[in-house]
């Protein structure tokens, strides 16, 4: 049983216009979720993360959404750049384990230039 | 500084050999993490230590997996009998203090069981 759900494999945009990747939780002991930006042959990267007392967590192009009612969580990246091509992992920790990451499956951007 | 570094980077061995995988933290991290990833899937959690001691190893799959971290450092990832189905990449990963922080990870180790 998946936890944490990402349920598009893949997206492509183009250089400017805005990235949207999307995640679904079924856990509703979780209370921080966090996204993480993978390369190739590279570890994952923290990129943002939100707690679950707030909506909205912004750091530059880079924006979390978290609508707890709905258990789902979005990041938005604006304007999207090339480099931003990578996989994006949702994740997300409980009360009772805030040391254990559950991810998401991943999904892969493509920007094009 | 440095950043968490895991030896080797690829290991290829044959079904029924025992491996060792290697994971320097950040100096200073008293929190490790051993995940799993397997291709087309995200990272699995497999065991956290706090210090020297394990606080949760419910994600290692069975008894021929097994971690330590003597000197609350260097963490091994040993693997006994390995099997074909353990080919996956193996990531570390270390942050301060262990609760709701960043958690930094190293670029794994890439195993393949034949």
């Amino acid at each position: 049983d998946q936890q944490v759900k990402q349920n598009s494999p893949s997206l492509s945009v183009q250089e400017g216009r805005i990235s949207i990747l999307n995640c679904d939780y079924t856990n509703s002991m979780f209370d921080y979720f966090l996204w993480y930006k993978k390369y190739p042959a590279e570890g994952p990267t923290f990129l943002i993360s939100i707690s679950s007392i707030k909506d909205k967590n912004e750091d530059g192009r880079f924006t979390v959404f978290l609508n707890k009612s709905a258990k789902h969580l979005s990041l938005h990246i604006v304007p999207s750049q090339p480099g931003d091509s990578a996989v994006y992992f949702c994740a997300a920790t409980s009360m009772d384990s805030s040391y254990k990451l559950i991810f998401g499956s991943g999904t892969r951007l493509l920007v094009r230039p | 500084g440095a950043g968490v570094s895991q030896t080797p980077s690829n290991k290829v061995t044959e079904k029924g050999k025992y491996v060792e995988l290697r994971c320097d933290p950040i100096s200073g991290h008293t929190a490790l993490y051993w995940y799993r990833q397997s291709l087309g899937q995200g990272p699995e959690f497999l065991i956290y230590f706090q210090g020297t001691g394990a606080a949760d190893d419910s994600g290692l799959p069975n008894d021929r997996f097994f971690a330590v971290r003597p000197e609350g450092s260097v963490s091994t990832l040993k693997i006994q009998r390995t099997e074909r189905g353990d080919s996956a990449v193996y990531l570390c990963a270390s942050s301060l203090t262990g609760t709701k922080e960043t958690q930094y990870f190293g670029p794994g180790t890439r195993l393949l069981v034949l």
